[in-house]
């Protein structure tokens, strides 16, 4: 069965920092991986996927995502952060058979 | 853009009662998912849909949990008998037959079993 880890809780990052969101993933066969992102009292919001082709991949608002197969993980990415980036972020895998699985969730602070 | 919309976006019921969720799934879609989520907590997968029968479900899907595509329309997930524990948001994600594409998701409903 497929698996998400997303092994902080919690990342705070200054204005116009680059940020990390750390994903890391565990699945049998070939990986289709995302990232969502939940702002408060809203559902999960697509930002990017992972199929197939260049590791990294280019998603909304200036995040990217870089799939690293040796390491299985998926980290999100974004050069410079802004406090409109505060959110609870998601990493989910899926599998062939199309159920996907979520990491616990990482809550991005983003401080002027 | 084609959404997904879910109803009704908030629901308070007492415990013992039964209650649906209602999701319109966005119309050329054929995978439907149900997810949990306590608090803005982790969101917890709950059950998968496909071709009228549910494909996966979790360990939490029990037997006081079902779900149903009546009209062809609307896919319902429906708890016979609430418990306070069951007090969530539950979304709705919907997927179109194409392993490329990403799943859509509802806004959610609030659940609140008093």
């Amino acid at each position: 069965a497929q698996s998400v880890a997303q092994p902080e809780d919690q990342v705070n990052v200054a204005e116009g920092n680059p940020l990390t969101v750390k994903c890391t993933y565990s699945v049998s066969g070939n990986p289709y991986l995302f990232w969502y992102v939940q702002y408060p009292n809203r559902g999960l919001q697509f930002l990017l996927k992972y199929i197939t082709g260049d590791n990294l991949v280019k998603g909304s608002y200036g995040f990217e995502a870089e799939f690293n197969k040796s390491q299985t993980s998926f980290h999100l990415k974004k050069p410079s952060a802004l406090v409109s980036d505060s959110a609870l972020y998601f990493c989910a895998v899926r599998d062939v058979k199309l159920d996907m699985r979520f990491g616990a969730g990482t809550r991005l602070t983003v401080k002027p | 853009e084609p959404e997904v919309t879910q109803t009704p976006s908030h629901q308070v019921t007492q415990m013992g009662q039964e209650v649906i969720l209602r999701c319109v799934p966005i119309s050329n879609h054929l995978y439907f998912y149900w997810y949990r989520q306590i608090l803005g907590q982790k969101v917890e997968f709950l059950v998968s849909f496909y071709n009228n029968e549910i494909s996966e479900k979790s360990e939490i899907f029990d037997d006081q949990f079902s779900v149903e595509r009546p009209d062809g329309s609307n896919f319902t997930l429906k708890i016979r008998s609430t418990k306070l524990e069951d007090s969530a948001m539950y979304f709705c994600a919907t997927l179109r037959q194409d392993m490329n594409t990403e799943a859509f998701f509802g806004q959610g409903t609030r659940l609140t079993v008093v």
